[in-house]
């Protein structure tokens, strides 16, 4: 089973870019045998699904977030990577990537820990 | 798009039964699977339902879900509680384009 644990900046100031990338463990980015997602979950809320990449599909975004969002696959560092643009003290809130295995792409199944990034000025 | 929605809260007695519901506003589960999330104060949530009914390995048959598609509404029932399973409780669908979590329910087991 795949590991994976997110990194990037903890605070961010308004107008700007959030960037956060995504390090898997016991499995490759490439092989097509997993989607992987972005999800978000602000404080005592539920959590937001942000978006998913697949090495051998497209890419999809929540509609409501489509227009400040991009996912992109980095295979040299086994990395997964999410933009979000723009960005208001709305987005404020723990930042978590999962997988999903590629036969259920729906079921988000392997989490990490989660990177709290908090949007101020 | 559509919403899911639960109770905010349900409490029981360790060793008691409870179920979780999660109403879908619009369209049908027909077609769409049901995951069941469980969240811990600071930690990731993580599956103990997936595919309407199916059990992620090492979680008890004490967790089942279930689809009510007369009322359009999945259930999460939780039999013989423990202390140890006082959480929120997510449920979480799809359609073609987006990846909907209910509002969370937040189970204590006293």
């Amino acid at each position: 089973q795949v590991q994976l644990q997110e990194s990037g900046p903890g605070l961010v100031k308004p107008s700007q870019t959030l960037s956060l990338a995504c390090t898997v463990s016991g499995g490759s980015i490439n092989s097509g045998s997993y989607y992987w997602n972005w999800v978000r979950q602000p404080a005592g809320k539920e959590p937001e699904w942000i978006g998913r990449i697949y090495s051998r599909g497209p890419t999809n975004y929540n509609p409501s977030l489509k227009s400040r969002v991009t996912i992109s696959l980095d295979t040299s560092k086994n990395q997964f990577s999410l933009e979000l643009t723009s960005v208001t003290a709305a987005d404020s809130a723990v930042y978590y990537c999962a997988s999903s295995p590629d036969y259920s792409y729906y079921y988000m199944d392997v989490w990490g820990e989660g990177t709290t990034v908090t949007v101020s000025s | 798009n559509f919403v899911l929605t639960q109770p905010h809260s349900v409490s029981e007695s360790p060793g008691k039964t409870v179920t979780i519901s999660c109403t879908r506003s619009s369209g049908s589960f027909a077609g769409y699977y049901v995951q069941w999330f469980q969240q811990r104060p600071g930690s990731s949530p993580t599956p103990v339902i997936y595919d309407d009914n199916q059990r992620p390995y090492g979680v008890p048959d004490r967790f089942s879900g279930s689809i009510d598609r007369s009322s359009n509404s999945a259930s999460l029932t939780i039999s013989g509680l423990k202390t140890e399973d006082e959480a929120d409780y997510y449920c979480q669908c799809y359609d073609s384009t987006n990846v909907v979590f209910g509002g969370g329910t937040k189970l204590t087991v006293l």
